[in-house]
C-alpha cells in the first residue's frame, strides 16, 4: 500500500460525457501529480500541484481541468473527451518539490469511445 | 527541456544473469536522477535516486546506478537477476530548478526461471 488511492480503477466514458478522477494520499505530502501513460509513449506530466496552487501545467488541453481542493485531494475533471485521450491516468505525491520521492496509485483505466 | 532516452524496450534475461539498462538524458545543468519499477499488477515505486555525491548509488532489492556526467548517462545495473525482477523499469530525470520530473518510456524486463 502506497498510501495513495485512485478512483475509479476503470472508467469508460463517451466523448460527450463529463467524469472525473480523484486522487487521495494519505502520507502527509504537500505536492501532488496527474501524469498520463500510454503505450509506448513516455509517462507524460500533466499537472503539479504544490500547497494547493497549481505549479505546472504541462500544455494540457483545456478538456482536462484539476482541482486541488486540498494537500490530500486531487481531481481531474474531464468532458468532451477524445479517443486518443484513451490512456492510464496515474496520480502521484511527494512531500514538496520534485526532488522528493513520488509515491504513485494504481491509477485509473480510461478509455474514451 | 530535458529530455531522457531508454534504449532497451524489452530486455529477456535468464536468472542469475547480470543486468545493464541503459538510461541517457540530455541537459546540460544539474540534474537529479530516479529509477522507477513497476511490477506486474503494483504500482510505480522508487528504486534509487541520485542527487549529488557519490555517483554510484545504491538502492532497494541489489540494484545499484552509475551517474556518468560526461556521458549524460545513468544506467541500471545488477549482478545476478532473480525472477522476481521482472518488471517495467523507468529513467527519470528532474532538471536544475524546473519542478517537472520527465520519464523516459519505460524498459520490460522478463528474467526465465
Amino acid at each position: 500500500e502506497t498510501g495513495v488511492t485512485q478512483t475509479p480503477r476503470h472508467l469508460v466514458m463517451g466523448m460527450t460525457n463529463k467524469k472525473s478522477l480523484k486522487c487521495e494520499q494519505h502520507l502527509g505530502h504537500n505536492a501532488m501529480y496527474w501524469y498520463k501513460q500510454s503505450a509506448k509513449k513516455p509517462l507524460e506530466l500533466m499537472f503539479v500541484y504544490n500547497f494547493k496552487e497549481q505549479t505546472e501545467n504541462n500544455s494540457v488541453p483545456s478538456r482536462f481541468s484539476p482541482e486541488c481542493p486540498n494537500s490530500s485531494h486531487l481531481f481531474l475533471h474531464l468532458h468532451t473527451l477524445q479517443p486518443e485521450d484513451s490512456a492510464l491516468y496515474l496520480c502521484a505525491s511527494s512531500l514538496s518539490g520534485a526532488t522528493d520521492t513520488q509515491y504513485f496509485g494504481p491509477g485509473t483505466r480510461l478509455t474514451v469511445l | 527541456a530535458q529530455s531522457v532516452s531508454q534504449h532497451n524496450h524489452h530486455v529477456i534475461l535468464s536468472e542469475a544473469a547480470s543486468l545493464e539498462l541503459g538510461c541517457n538524458y540530455s541537459y546540460g545543468g544539474t540534474v537529479n536522477l530516479f529509477w522507477y519499477v513497476q511490477y506486474p499488477g503494483q504500482h510505480l515505486q522508487l528504486l534509487l535516486k541520485y542527487f549529488s555525491g557519490d555517483p554510484l548509488v545504491k538502492g532497494i532489492k541489489g540494484f545499484e546506478a552509475e551517474f556518468i556526467k560526461s556521458k549524460f548517462s545513468f544506467n541500471l545495473r545488477k549482478p545476478s537477476v532473480q525472477w522476481s525482477d521482472t518488471a517495467e523499469y523507468f529513467c527519470a530525470v528532474k532538471a536544475g530548478g524546473y519542478q517537472k520530473v520527465t520519464f523516459g518510456t519505460g524498459t520490460k524486463l522478463q528474467v526465465i526461471p
